[in-house]
């Protein structure tokens, strides 16, 4: 079975301060992709940054960075300079190399403070 | 943007009575799900289909149908609506995922409402 696991139910950032928000999955399988999407107040779920679970060295995009620990099964999510636009629910997800579905976390409702 | 409509995008709805709502998509991806999103729930997964009339349940299913008769409709069906099904749903599809990974891709919602 696949769970995944946020634990942070909300969190607060000053402006242009830098934020985690932690995700830890349980599965048995070897190859997987792991995901975070964005969704602000008007609804979309916009997505972010992906990481395979072969792939070696921490995924990037802009300010977005994905800090993946194999091991320990985490894979956080690190917003750097944040700005208020980024105040929304953020969703990580896990997708098996062989499976279809998508599972999801419960999300982590991030404000930032001016 | 990823091109997905769903219909409609908000419904008020009698327990009892049926419900259809629609996902379509212009993308031509395999992967077509249906979510639903409830506070501290997150989203979870009611049905996905693999392909033409190629569907299979989620962890939420019981209540639900669906259909996929074209690759660009993904239907879903609440037989008899009741009032826990009052939530958001929200429609994604997907490519096979390969090496560099394939991310879901979103509706913009439905929100239902039974009464």
């Amino acid at each position: 079975a696949q769970k995944i696991t946020q634990t942070q139910p909300g969190m607060f950032v000053q402006e242009k301060e830098a934020v985690t928000l932690d995700c830890t999955y349980d599965t048995s399988d070897q190859s997987y992709g792991l995901f975070w999407y964005k969704q602000p107040s008007s609804g979309e779920m916009i997505f972010l940054i992906y990481q395979g679970s072969y792939d070696e060295q921490n995924a990037t995009e802009g300010r977005y960075s994905l800090n993946f620990q194999k091991a320990r099964k985490s894979a956080n999510l690190v917003i750097s300079a944040s700005q208020l636009g980024d105040s929304a629910m953020y969703f990580c997800a896990m997708r098996p190399l062989k499976g279809n579905q998508f599972y999801f976390g419960t999300g982590t409702s991030l404000t930032v403070i001016p | 943007d990823a091109g997905i409509t769903q219909s409609p995008r908000h419904k008020v709805t009698e327990t009892g009575t049926p419900v259809t709502l629609r996902c379509h998509q212009t993308e031509n991806h395999r992967y077509m799900y249906w979510y639903r999103q409830d506070p501290g729930h997150g989203l979870r997964l009611i049905h996905y289909s693999y392909g033409v009339k190629d569907t299979d349940k989620g962890e939420v299913s019981d209540g639900y149908s669906v259909s996929r008769s074209k690759t660009e409709d993904f239907l879903l069906t609440l037989e008899s609506a009741t009032s826990s099904q009052t939530s958001v749903y929200f429609c994604a599809i997907s490519e096979i995922q390969g090496i560099y990974g394939a991310e879901a891709f979103f509706g913009q919602g439905t929100r239902l409402t039974v009464v």
